[in-house]
């Protein structure tokens, strides 16, 4: 069965980095893009960017464009997401997803705080 | 980018009745390869948000055949024909014809 499994959850200072891992199995990793979203405390979805892990090509919006790093390792079949210059204001829960027709399949989330 | 609106944000539902959302958009979601991407998914109390509706009207493998979606262009509808007790949560329409993908604010549906 497809499964993709997040990370734990971080606490960072600002001004870090973090990087969430997704790991995929179930399905070829190579086919299908994965994509980040994030929800911040009580609010809604925002989406951060995609990877064609075949390719490792990125899409990034522009709103995290010089912030954001996305990754993959095919040999392990797992998705990174690195974002840097963290603010209290990136405290979300990060999911991952892999886009078939839709957002077919979701991480369980990582919760990221940032404090200090 | 492409602005995603709901209506309404509250939705009080009693089970087995009907509930419909509303959700438009900006801009038209018909691509020029003829298919509307207009998404919508249900995120339960606790939960990661799970698919429900993909192009518009196509239902989800293992969605209940209550759920259906329709609209065209900028102006879509998620009806469920009877409301179950696990039909709860938040409902976000999202846009998937470009870059940035956006999300609806969401709807939350709870019981009456």
């Amino acid at each position: 069965q497809v499964q993709l499994v997040q990370s734990a959850a971080e606490v960072k200072k600002p001004g870090a980095s973090m990087k969430v891992s997704c790991k995929a199995s179930g399905y070829i990793f190579t086919v299908y893009y994965i994509h980040w979203v994030r929800q911040a405390p009580g609010q809604g979805l925002e989406w951060m960017g995609s990877i064609d892990p075949n390719s490792g090509g990125t899409n990034y919006a522009q709103k995290f464009q010089a912030r954001v790093t996305m990754t993959r390792d095919t040999s392990i079949s797992t998705a990174y997401m690195e974002l840097s210059r963290l603010r209290s204001d990136d405290t979300a829960v990060y999911y991952c997803a892999r886009a078939k027709f839709a957002f077919d399949y979701w991480g369980q989330g990582t919760l990221v705080t940032v404090s200090s | 980018d492409i602005v995603m609106t709901q209506s309404p944000l509250s939705l009080p539902v009693t089970p087995g009745e009907p509930a419909s959302i509303s959700c438009r958009s900006s801009q038209s979601l018909l691509h020029s390869n003829g298919y509307t991407y207009l998404e919508w998914y249900l995120q339960k109390p606790g939960q990661s948000p799970q698919v429900l509706i993909y192009l518009g009207s196509n239902r989800a493998s293992g969605v209940p055949d209550r759920f259906s979606g329709s609209g065209s262009g900028t102006d879509f509808t998620l009806k469920i024909s009877r409301v179950e007790a696990e039909d709860v949560g938040i409902y976000y329409c999202m846009q998937a014809k470009q870059t940035p993908f956006t999300f609806g604010p969401g709807t939350k549906v709870d019981i009456k």
